[in-house]
């Protein structure tokens, strides 16, 4: 059964400042992984996808990156804003029938 | 093209009801998914519906159901409603089974049960 891990829980940076958001997963016979965006209450939005077979992904201030042997991906924020404020959520597919499993989020707080 | 949709946003239940929860599929996706997250917590997978059959379904007990229609649209039901039901329900859509990562989620249902 996969297991997936986020740390940490929460995180409270200064604007400008460029961040690391770690997600640890058990099973590492994966077909792909997500990074999501939630904001308070609302759906989860997808961030950046890796295939199996790609070492990391980038879109615009975002690079995720994975490591199967080690079972661990990050998601690099650089120059963070306080949009960027939200919790962000890992997750996998093992199945390659979309149905994910979520670590628990890291919740980011962006301070002006 | 519209996104999806869920209904209602937010309801409040007693103990032992049962409730219904909607989910409009974006066009052209034939895949539902739901998920169920707990406050503070990542979400967790119930089940899935591809072309009006159950495709998947996760660790949970039988008192959740669903169906999906043949607009594939889709109902997620709840008999006897615990205390720990309460949680933003999700839906998701994708254009099928096999197609892995494209997945739209909506902004959820919210349950509080009392």
């Amino acid at each position: 059964k996969q297991e997936v891990t986020q740390i940490p829980a929460a995180l409270s940076v200064p604007e400008g400042e460029n961040l690391v958001l770690n997600c640890s997963f058990t099973d590492s016979a994966i077909y792909n992984l997500q990074w999501f965006r939630q904001d308070p209450g609302k759906g989860l939005t997808s961030l950046l996808l890796i295939q199996s077979s790609q070492r990391e992904q980038t879109s615009g201030r975002l690079n995720a990156s994975l490591d199967k042997s080690s079972g661990r991906s990050t998601l690099y924020i650089a120059a963070s804003q306080p949009g960027d404020s939200a919790t962000y959520l890992c997750a996998m597919d093992n199945n390659a029938g979309n149905m994910l499993t979520f670590g628990g989020g890291t919740r980011l707080m962006v301070k002006p | 093209e519209t996104g999806v949709t869920q209904s209602p946003t937010h309801l409040i239940k007693t103990r032992g009801q049962q409730v219904t929860l909607r989910c409009s599929s974006q066009s052209g996706h034939n895949t539902v998914s739901w998920y169920q997250q707990a406050l503070g917590q990542g979400p967790q997978f119930i089940f899935q519906y591809y072309r009006e059959e159950e495709n998947g379904r996760g660790n949970f007990p039988p008192r959740f159901s669903g169906l999906q229609f043949p607009n594939y649209s889709s109902e997620l039901n709840v008999n006897a409603l615990e205390l720990d039901d309460s949680a933003l329900y999700l839906c998701a859509s994708s254009p099928g089974a096999g197609n892995t990562g494209e997945l739209f989620f909506g902004e959820g249902s919210r349950l509080t049960v009392l």
